[in-house]
């Protein structure tokens, strides 16, 4: 399997402009998890997906920050408009978890999105 | 509310030497439990997991960890640490749905 896979894996933009970061789970997995990186506040969950409907976005920092995932093997994370204190790392990861099992599966991480706004 | 604890940010280690990173939890029940390491530049790779049964167990590279239930700790050993696992490490629970992450132990490895 080619794992979790991200896009772009830098960004620089300018405050103010959108960004749109993707990510393609590993095939078969039913749960999705973007997450940020940052010196200042570890690896925050923003938000997750099962079987691609949003189950927690209580991480989203604010309004300009929305996830999509219309279909099992894509989702977006959007910011807009963007500004200097989104600069981070942004990683996505999925795992399965299937319906009786005792155990979640291994949560599997793509290597991240860098981002930068000046 | 759920949260992850690790109390050190940064470890400096002999080449040679044992290592204990240390990770403690508050969850409603006993939640599962895992360690990751990442290498600059680099995603997060599970080292290791506990879910029920042996409270001490195996991961890649040599690594270990104990389950303490009554001190709500998942300690992270290794018993001789190479120049290789200079790396941040993370301990993270989950109950059946989100991974809570600590804030990571950065190990640095001296000669």
């Amino acid at each position: 399997d080619a794992g979790v896979i991200q896009s772009p894996r830098h960004e620089v933009t300018e405050m103010g402009q959108e960004v749109t970061l993707r990510c393609k789970p590993i095939s078969g997995h039913d749960y999705l998890f973007w997450y940020r990186q940052t010196m200042m506040r570890g690896l925050e969950l923003l938000i997750y997906f099962n079987n691609n409907v949003p189950i927690d976005d209580s991480g989203m920092p604010e309004d300009r920050f929305s996830a999509k995932m219309p279909n099992a093997s894509f989702s977006t994370l959007k910011i807009q408009p963007s500004e200097p204190r989104d600069s981070a790392v942004y990683f996505c990861a999925s795992r399965t978890y299937p319906w009786g099992a005792r155990e979640p599966g291994e949560l599997f991480f793509g290597e991240g999105s860098r981002l930068t706004v000046l | 509310a759920q949260s992850v604890t690790q109390p050190d940010i940064h470890i400096t280690v002999s080449e040679g030497a044992s290592l204990e990173l240390r990770c403690n939890y508050s969850y409603g029940a006993t939640p599962y439990l895992f360690w990751y390491v990442q290498s600059p530049g680099q995603g997060l790779q599970l080292l290791l997991k506990y879910f029920s049964g042996d409270t001490l167990v195996q991961g890649i590279k040599g690594f270990e960890a104990e389950f303490k239930r009554s001190q709500s700790s998942f300690n992270l050993r290794k018993p001789s640490v190479h120049w290789s696992d200079a790396a941040e490490y993370f301990c993270a629970a989950t109950g059946f749905q989100k991974l809570v992450f600590g804030t990571g132990t950065r190990l640095l490895v001296s000669p």
